[in-house]
């Protein structure tokens, strides 16, 4: 069985604060990480699509940054709005192409 | 229709029935792929189809049978289910799977909401 961790699995904040959270992922076999947002009654929609070591991207207030080497990817939220609130998924694939999804991390952002 | 719709959304049935989960995109993607999602849990791929033929099973009971006609359909054959099935099934298609990891973008349904009584 291949562990994918995300933490912390629930958080609060409060509307113009700045988060971060982490997904770990096994450091051997790697190809890329996805990172999803889920909110509320929708589909899960895609983020980011990860490759290289190092590698960061953006999109808007998000970003995201990933380490293959240790096997974590942290993704930040810049000055976090209540429309931001939402499970946010990372998911492994390895050179096997098989995709292993972490459990989340629920964010609620009060305004 | 845009994007990847399920049907039904909401599905009660007995541990005697018959039923089938629909999945169409209308994305021109290669691969579709049917995942399990129970309370408290991660995603479970299921099933995925790519060119409608099926790349992985990722050790799923017989009860749950996959069916992919064409790249655009796919369905999930249910029969004889258990009380421990009742979870949300979603369905996601990719551009293509394996290749480039860009293409294996998953793009998600809403989901059937299956309740086993």
């Amino acid at each position: 069985i291949l562990n994918v961790e995300q933490s912390p699995q629930s958080l609060h904040v409060q509307e113009g604060d700045s988060t971060n959270f982490t997904c770990s992922f096994p450091s051997s076999n790697f190809y890329a990480l996805h990172w999803y947002r889920w909110e509320t009654a929708k589909s899960p929609e895609a983020l980011f699509v990860m490759t290289l070591n190092g590698d960061e991207k953006k999109k808007g207030r998000i970003s995201a940054t990933l380490n293959t080497k240790e096997g974590y990817s942290y993704l930040y939220i810049k000055g976090s709005q209540p429309e931001d609130s939402a499970t946010y998924l990372c998911a492994f694939i390895n050179t096997g192409n098989q995709f292993y999804f972490g459990t989340g991390t629920s964010l609620t952002v009060i305004p | 229709e845009t994007g990847v719709t399920q049907t039904p959304r909401h599905l009660v049935m007995g541990m005697t029935n018959k039923k089938s989960l629909k999945c169409e995109q209308h994305l021109g993607h290669n691969a579709m792929y049917w995942y399990k999602q129970s309370a408290k849990k991660p995603l479970e791929l299921m099933f995925v189809y790519s060119l409608e033929e099926r790349v992985e099973n990722n050790s799923v009971p017989s009860r749950f049978s996959p069916e992919c006609p064409n790249s655009s359909h796919l369905f999930l054959h249910l029969h004889t289910l258990q009380p421990e099935d009742s979870a949300l099934y979603l369905c996601a298609s990719s551009q293509d799977f394996s290749g480039r990891a860009v293409y294996n973008e998953q793009f998600f349904g809403p989901g059937t909401r299956l309740t086993v009584l």
